[in-house]
């Protein structure tokens, strides 16, 4: 099973920031946090990922709390090319790399 | 920017028919993997190929699955007996190499559907 919880769906209004939320309180000291996003029809898409410091793309903003149990995607600006569903996943288990997809956000942005 | 391509975009085939999905991972890229997603439901993680093998597979990759890479640029997926409940979009997903424990993403392409009747 995936090691995160999300919430099920959010929505935002077009031009405004986003913070989508994700919890991994058994993450281990070596996880990376990975997010990626699929839009309908497509693949996952990968968006950022980071290990303990906050990191910067020109996709988003990935925020991880000190304590490394949860982190949060911000997307600075949503348009409605953003409307996805995004996923915060965890390696699996040391020494392997598969990606294990939870449910993930629906991300809904309103015009 | 490189991207991971996947071949045919959709394929429909009789049940009990072998089907072949094909890709091209990024150039430079060493690590493999399929993945499906069943029409409403999670992505699954399938497989993973590193150094012309197996590096791991979980309970769905039966003998019915295999995989192979016949030349320096495809990836492949076969199914030889297909069943119904093979219906599913099918990912496959490339990743670079890096320093231990660096994490590199994996980049997937756009999937073949895969459509059994």
């Amino acid at each position: 099973d995936a090691k995160t919880t999300q919430p099920n769906s959010m929505e935002s209004n077009e031009e405004e920031p986003v913070h989508l939320p994700c919890n991994h309180s058994t993450i281990s000291g070596t996880d990376y946090i990975h997010w990626y996003r699929q839009l309908p029809s497509q693949g996952p898409e990968y968006v950022i990922h980071g290990l303990t410091s906050n990191v910067n793309n020109r996709m988003a903003s990935l925020a991880i709390a000190e304590d490394r149990k949860s982190s949060t995607l911000i997307l600075h600006r949503a348009t409605l090319r953003d409307a996805a569903v995004y996923y915060c996943i965890l390696r699996d288990k040391a020494g392997t790399y598969k990606y294990i997809f939870g449910t993930g956000t629906r991300l809904k942005v309103l015009a | 920017e490189p991207e991971v391509t996947q071949t045919p975009s959709h394929q429909v085939t009789q049940m009990g028919q072998e089907v072949i999905l094909r890709c091209v991972p990024i150039s430079n890229h060493l690590y493999f993997y399929w993945y499906r997603q069943i029409l409403g439901q999670k992505v699954e993680f399938l497989v993973s190929f590193y150094n012309n093998e197996i590096s791991e597979k979980s309970e769905i990759f039966d003998d019915q699955f295999s995989v192979e890479r016949p030349d320096g640029s495809n990836f492949t997926l076969k199914i030889r007996s297909t069943k119904l409940e093979d219906s599913a979009m099918y990912f496959c997903a490339s990743r670079a190499t890096g320093p231990p424990y660096s994490n590199q993403p994996q980049h997937f392409g756009d999937g073949t559907r895969l459509s059994i009747l």
